[in-house]
């Protein structure tokens, strides 16, 4: 079966800019997740969702950070404006039944801001 | 709050050599436990889970990690390494919800293997 899919793999910006990332999971994976994974940390969850509804978002810093999954399949994540400590890697995994069967990772979209 | 702690943040073993990554995590109730490896640029890779039963689960890549509930310990074991084996493994812990399981990773540990 097909992985999880990212893109970009790579994006540079200036502070203050916007930038947007797009995640297609796995065909038929209910529950889709964005992680950031800053350089040297492990990756901290951002946003869960279950089908085109938000589980978790108690991480995601909302007065920059927005999601939305459309019609519970694709799912973007947006950052506007963005600071230099938003540099990172940003992951998207998604699951069958919501990680008992552990998730399957996207290669991620690695943000740098300058 | 689950939590997990990865003390060692860099290892180094020679190619053939034993390895052990270590593992401690805080959970209330019987966890969920993953071990995964990220290679530079890529995403994370899933080497083995423990959701129950025997405490010695096997994984892919030669890999095996033990469950001691009383050490609160999930270590990361292979008899002998390759160099190919040479990334960063992350012990994640999952919380249990009726499908809302979620992952809480540790720091991360990053292996060096020399010749």
């Amino acid at each position: 079966e097909a992985g999880v899919a990212q893109s970009p793999r790579y994006k540079i910006i200036e502070k203050r800019q916007s930038v947007a990332f797009w995640c297609n999971p796995i065909s038929g994976h209910a529950t889709l997740y964005w992680y950031q994974q800053i350089l040297g940390q492990g990756p901290k969850l951002l946003i869960q969702f279950q089908n085109n509804g938000v589980v978790d978002d108690s991480q995601l810093p909302k007065d920059r950070f927005s999601a939305e999954r459309l019609k519970g399949v694709d799912s973007t994540l947006k950052i506007q404006p963005a600071k230099l400590e938003d540099s990172a890697v940003y992951l998207c995994a998604s699951s069958l039944r919501g990680g008992v069967d552990g998730y399957t990772f996207g290669s991620g979209t690695r943000l740098t801001v300058v | 709050a689950q939590s997990v702690t990865q003390p060692d943040i860099h290892i180094t073993v020679s190619e053939g050599a034993s390895l052990e990554l270590r593992c401690n995590y805080s959970y209330g109730a019987t966890p969920y436990l993953f071990w995964y490896v990220q290679s530079p640029g890529q995403g994370l890779q899933l080497l083995l889970k423990y959701f129950s039963g025997d405490t010695l689960v096997q994984g892919i890549k030669g890999f095996e990690a033990e469950f001691k509930r009383s050490q609160s310990s999930f270590n990361l074991r292979k008899p002998s390494v390759h160099w190919s084996d040479a990334a960063e493994y992350f012990c994640a812990v999952g919380a249990s919800g009726f499908g809302n399981e979620k992952l809480t990773f540790g720091t991360g540990t990053r292996l060096t293997i020399i010749p």
